[in-house]
């Protein structure tokens, strides 16, 4: 079968840095990639790993390993626009399997 | 460039009835994908069109389904409504066959009474 988990929430505090996780099982996988979706929002782009290793974008991270089938969105020096939720999706030949999502909670 | 555009942004229909989603995509994207977004479930892929044909389908019945017209414009049609369809209805497009980053629209918010 096919599955991905990530943390249902996680909580951090303003100015901190999160990580959040993200296993995967399944087929015909060549990438990982992040989304941000705020409250009443579309989801955004922010990353995708085709390779293992770390890809750095701002205050944003990810990190993938295939030999683990697992990544992970880092977010560094946190406001609290990053409160939102956090989508990883694994990228396969016929289409793209999103998470459930990780609710990002920032306090002050 | 336009982004991803979505009609109607929400709607209420009653059990029975069936509804039309339309969405437009960023221009010069060929790619649309359409998704299924709910609370306890997440994203859900229902479909991806590109040039006019079904590239590949989620595990939705047979009550959904979609089109695409020659100019990348996309409609999904959901028939003999049930309350379980309320949901919001993502569309994303994509630049090549391939491309990883997909631009999602508003949605449509479609409630079922």
């Amino acid at each position: 079968g096919q599955s991905l988990e990530q943390p249902s929430e996680v909580t951090a505090v303003e100015g901190a840095i999160v990580q959040i996780n993200c296993t995967y099982q399944t087929s015909g996988f060549y990438g990982l990639s992040w989304y941000q979706q705020h409250d009443g929002g579309a989801p955004t782009f922010l990353s995708y790993n085709g390779l293992d290793g770390l890809e750095e974008t701002g205050r944003f991270s990810s990190f993938l390993s295939r030999s683990d089938s697992y990544g992970y969105l880092l977010l560094q020096e946190l406001q609290m626009k990053d409160s939102a939720s956090y989508f990883c999706a694994v990228n396969r030949d016929d289409k793209i399997i999103f998470g459930k999502g990780t609710r990002l909670h920032i306090l002050p | 460039k336009a982004g991803v555009t979505q009609t109607p942004r929400y709607l209420i229909k009653t059990r029975g009835q069936q509804v039309t989603l339309s969405c437009s995509p960023i221009s010069g994207h060929r790619s649309v994908s359409w998704y299924q977004q709910t609370p306890g479930q997440g994203l859900q892929f229902l479909f991806e069109y590109f040039s006019e044909t079904q590239r590949n389908k989620g595990n939705f019945p047979g009550r959904f389904s979609g089109r695409q017209f020659s100019n990348s414009r996309s409609e999904m049609n959901v028939s003999t409504l049930e309350l379980g369809d309320s949901a919001l209805y993502l569309c994303a497009s994509v630049q090549g066959q391939n491309s990883y980053e997909q631009y999602f629209g508003p949605g449509t918010r479609l409630t079922v009474t």
